[in-house]
């Protein structure tokens, strides 16, 4: 059964950079985005970017170019930084896989496997 | 950005009774090859998210055919035809057809 695990610090400084990996056990690398969430009472659920094997990526702009995606497929793993974090991204942060799948008439991705999510909490 | 809303926000049911969410989009999600790239997810209580249905209506394997989602364009519909104790939760909608991929705020489903 392919599963996702997920760590890092929960606890992060304001203008450090927050460090989160996610490592794919029981499944393949390949053929997927490897994606990061994050979700707050206020904000709901946010899209952080994601990036696949290849290292093709896209991010949120909204988070202005602080968030960088790493994926180390020697390990199963992907990772993600966000720097100079403020109080405005504590949230919990989910690491996901997006598939693909082939329809008659064109292409559809879809997540169907989270990880079960970390709190981070920006705080001095 | 494509902006998700949905109503309403929290909905009270009773098991067997049916349910029905309600998701707009700020663009229209009809892709050019016919598809809308709509998604449902549902979060339960202490959970991840988990999908119920991709491309509007397809549901995703093994979500039970009391799930069923219908719509085009820029509005779409989840509906319970019957409502089990383990449905509660919180479901969102999710356009996919452009990034940044957006969700809605969510609505709180619960037993009265």
């Amino acid at each position: 059964q392919v599963q996702l695990q997920q760590w890092g610090a929960g606890l992060v400084k304001p203008s450090e950079t927050l460090s989160l990996t996610c490592a794919v056990s029981g499944g393949s690398f390949t053929g997927y985005y490897w994606t990061w969430i994050r979700q707050t009472p206020g904000r709901g659920l946010q899209w952080i970017g994601e990036m696949n094997r290849s290292g093709i990526s896209s991010y949120n702009p909204s988070l202005k170019s602080r968030g960088t995606i790493s994926v180390d497929s020697s390990k199963n793993q992907f990772s993600l930084k966000l720097s100079s974090v403020t109080a405005a991204d504590t949230a919990v942060y989910y690491c996901a896989r997006r598939t693909r799948l082939d329809m008659p008439w064109g292409v559809c991705w879809y997540f169907d496997l989270w990880g079960r999510g970390t709190l981070v909490t920006v705080s001095s | 950005d494509i902006v998700m809303t949905q109503s309403p926000r929290s909905l009270p049911v009773t098991p067997g009774e049916p349910a029905s969410i309600s998701c707009r989009s700020s663009q229209s999600l009809l892709h050019s090859n016919g598809y809308n790239y709509l998604d449902w997810y549902l979060q339960k209580p202490g959970k991840s998210p988990q999908l119920l249905i991709y491309l509007g209506s397809n549901r995703a394997s093994g979500v039970p055919d009391r799930f069923s989602g219908t719509g085009s364009g820029t509005d779409f519909t989840l509906r319970i035809s019957r409502v089990e104790a383990e449905d509660v939760g919180i479901y969102y909608c999710m356009q996919a057809l452009q990034t940044p991929l957006t969700f809605g705020p969510g609505t709180k489903v619960d037993i009265k």
